[in-house]
């Protein structure tokens, strides 16, 4: 089976200091992983994805994850907070079921950005 | 890519009630996933629904209680049956772009469902 842990449900930061969103996953086979942005009321916007290319993703808006196989993690990482960053974040990991892929959302970790 | 629309966007209901939920893909797709987000939680799978087929449940979700049709490749409904406060969450309903693990997925707008 396959999982995904947040290993941290708030991470508070000041602007334009770097943020560091932690995610474990488990698989059984190499994963394909994936981390959602979701604002206030808004809907699910994905920041970018591991597929078993380069093990460093470079998203949008500044951030970046790398897939770390060894450490089973998948932190998400920007160098510079903004306010708009704040933010609920989702790491998530498909796993085959029935000749396709489902997704497996973690709990999420949301992101508080101060002046 | 894949534009999906449900329906209602938000309702408000009574204790012992139930609700359909819609949900319509402007293409083809092979599978459906229905997912519930209560207040400050996480996205939780209730089931996966494939076209010509019984739906499957995750562990905790029944189909007495979350009954879905799937009667073609564009729509499927998702019911709340004898709903209770507990019940109150955001219902979104989401396909992938293929069948590859790493195809995008798309989600719904969501229904905002309310149980008094």
């Amino acid at each position: 089976a396959q999982s995904v842990t947040q290993l941290d449900s708030h991470v508070s930061v000041s602007e334009g200091t770097p943020v560091l969103l932690r995610c474990n996953y488990s698989s059984s086979y190499s994963p394909s992983l994936f981390w959602y942005v979701q604002h206030p009321n808004k809907g699910l916007q994905l920041l970018l994805k591991y597929t078993s290319a380069a093990t460093l993703v470079k998203g949008i808006n500044g951030f970046e994850a790398e897939f770390k196989k060894s450490e089973t993690s998948f932190h998400l990482t920007k160098p510079s907070a903004h306010m708009s960053d704040a933010a609920e974040y989702f790491c998530v990991v498909r796993h085959a079921s029935g000749g396709s892929y489902i997704p497996t959302f973690g709990r999420g970790t949301s992101l508080i950005v101060h002046p | 890519s894949a534009v999906i629309s449900q329906k209602p966007s938000r309702d408000i209901c009574q204790r012992g009630t139930s609700l359909t939920i819609q949900c319509q893909v402007d293409s083809q797709v092979t599978m459906m996933f229905w997912y519930r987000q209560q207040p400050g939680q996480s996205l939780t799978l209730i089931a996966t629904a494939n076209q010509g087929s019984e739906a499957t449940y995750e562990s905790g979700f029944v189909i007495d209680k979350f009954p879905i049709s799937r009667p073609n490749l564009t729509f499927s409904t998702l019911t709340v049956s004898n709903m209770s406060p507990e019940d109150s969450s955001i219902y979104l309903c989401t396909t992938l772009g293929g069948l590859a693990a790493d195809n995008e997925q798309f989600f719904g707008p969501g229904t905002r469902l309310t149980v008094l």
